[in-house]
């Protein structure tokens, strides 16, 4: 079973502070995608890094590929209240195994005003 | 809209009864995938579809469920004779497999209370 470990757990911070995301897995992805689900909706989206030691801006939230492909994290600057939510990485494989992404635990991110 | 549609959003069944679930994915994509959110745990993976083929069910109960994605109209997720421990959060993904990355696209839901 391919496992990706996600940490913190849970996080509640400020407005303005600076936050990091890990997401560490002994297997080796393909692909590692960056997801945020809000309470009731399906997850989005955010970003798919590729390449080990690949990184991927997307205005304050800086996303990692490890260089063996095993780990990711994701930073955010600067955090504001809107960016609250549930954050979720998930390992994509190739192969027989494509299609069935591994999601990690998930980190409910809240940032108070 | 062109995301990933699912319907209902919200199912009520009683313990006995039979769930379905219907995802339409978005437009240009062929590939289909079920996702199970259950309380306090992440996102499984169920089951991977084609029009008119299965290609991975691995995550699939053995007995009770049910996938299928026909050549016209949506993927349905059947589970008969549903229990208690059914009721989750079923998500679906759909993407466009172009060979590259396992890009996949998620609908709102459909929330399951078995009573």
């Amino acid at each position: 079973t391919q496992l990706l470990e996600q940490s913190p757990q849970f996080l509640s911070i400020q407005e303005g502070e600076n936050l990091t995301v890990y997401c560490n897995s002994s297997s080796v992805f393909s692909s590692l995608q960056w997801y945020r689900q809000e309470p009731g909706e399906g997850p989005v989206l955010l970003v798919t890094v590729v390449t080990g030691g690949e990184v991927k801006k997307l205005k304050r939230l800086t996303f990692q590929f490890g260089d063996a492909r095993k780990d990711s994290s994701l930073h955010i600057t600067a955090a504001q209240p809107g960016d609250t939510g549930l954050y979720l990485c998930a390992g994509g494989r190739s192969g027989t195994s494509y299609g069935k992404l591994t999601f990690g635990q998930g980190t409910i991110l809240t940032v108070h005003p | 809209n062109a995301g990933v549609m699912q319907n209902p959003r919200h199912l009520v069944r009683r313990r006995g009864q039979e769930a379905r679930l219907r995802c339409s994915p978005m437009k240009g994509h062929s590939h289909v995938y079920w996702y199970r959110q259950l309380p306090e745990e992440g996102l499984k993976f169920m089951v991977y579809l084609q029009k008119e083929n299965i290609i991975d069910e691995s995550g699939m109960p053995k007995e009770r469920f049910s996938a299928e994605f026909p050549k016209e109209g949506p993927s349905i997720l059947r589970i008969q004779q549903v229990v208690r421990g059914d009721s989750a959060a079923y998500f679906c993904a759909s993407s466009r497999r172009t060979g590259g990355p396992d890009e996949q696209f998620f609908g709102p839901g459909t929330r399951l209370t078995v009573l």
